[in-house]
């Protein structure tokens, strides 16, 4: 299995436009977490997902921020207007059970956005 | 509420010293706790987890952790620290019923030559 695959690995935009991060979570996962990390608030929980269907969207800073998953291969996390405050690096994580007992999360390798 | 404190942002040893990484948790039940590392550019890789059982846990590459109850901690260990054990280091605890993980701030591990 290829890993949890995240795209872009680097985005640069310009303030006021829309960005799409996307996710593709290793084969017969059940869930799919969205990560942010910044050096201030270190990796924060954004959303998850249990069989596709959004369980806990609390971590969603605000509502320029939106997730799907239409399908058990693929997630989008969007933000519309994007700010430079959203720049950070955005993780996509998967795993069996939540509290998976044998592997723990795999995660993606990021995608490093920066909004000037 | 769940949280956990890494009290110790930067560390720097020397290469062959041992290496102390601290992780308090703040959880009303037995915890699930985690250690994941995380080089430059990459994301987190799972070193070693807690869930019940032995309090002594030995994970990849070399590292180990004790589980404190008495002392909500968690702390990582390793006797002899390698040049590409640079990295960051991220101690995590689930969350409740739930069980998503929160994660600490994170400690930045720097390697002497």
């Amino acid at each position: 299995d290829a890993g949890v695959i995240q795209s872009p690995r680097h985005e640069v935009t310009e303030m006021g436009q829309e960005v799409t991060l996307r996710c593709k979570p290793i084969s017969g996962h059940d869930y799919l977490f969205w990560y942010r990390q910044t050096m201030m608030r270190g990796l924060e929980l954004l959303i998850y997902f249990n069989n596709n269907v959004p369980i806990d969207d609390s971590g969603m800073p605000e509502d320029r921020f939106s997730a799907k998953m239409p399908n058990a291969s693929f997630s989008t996390l969007k933000i519309q207007p994007s700010e430079p405050r959203d720049s950070a690096v955005y993780f996509c994580a998967s795993s069996f059970d939540i509290r998976d007992s044998i592997n723990g999360y795999t995660f993606g390798s990021g995608t490093r956005l920066t909004v000037v | 509420a769940q949280s956990v404190t890494q009290p110790d942002i930067h560390i720097t040893v020397s290469e062959g010293a041992s290496l102390e990484l601290r992780c308090n948790y703040s959880y009303g039940a037995t915890p699930y706790l985690f250690w994941y590392v995380q080089s430059p550019g990459q994301g987190l890789q799972l070193l070693l987890k807690y869930f019940s059982g032995d309090t002594l846990v030995q994970g990849i590459k070399g590292f180990e952790a004790e589980f404190k109850r008495s002392q909500s901690s968690f702390n990582l260990r390793k006797p002899s620290v390698h040049w590409s054990d640079a990295a960051e280091y991220f101690c995590a605890v689930s969350r409740g019923s739930q069980g998503n993980l929160i994660f600490g701030k994170g400690t930045k591990l720097s390697v002497k030559p």
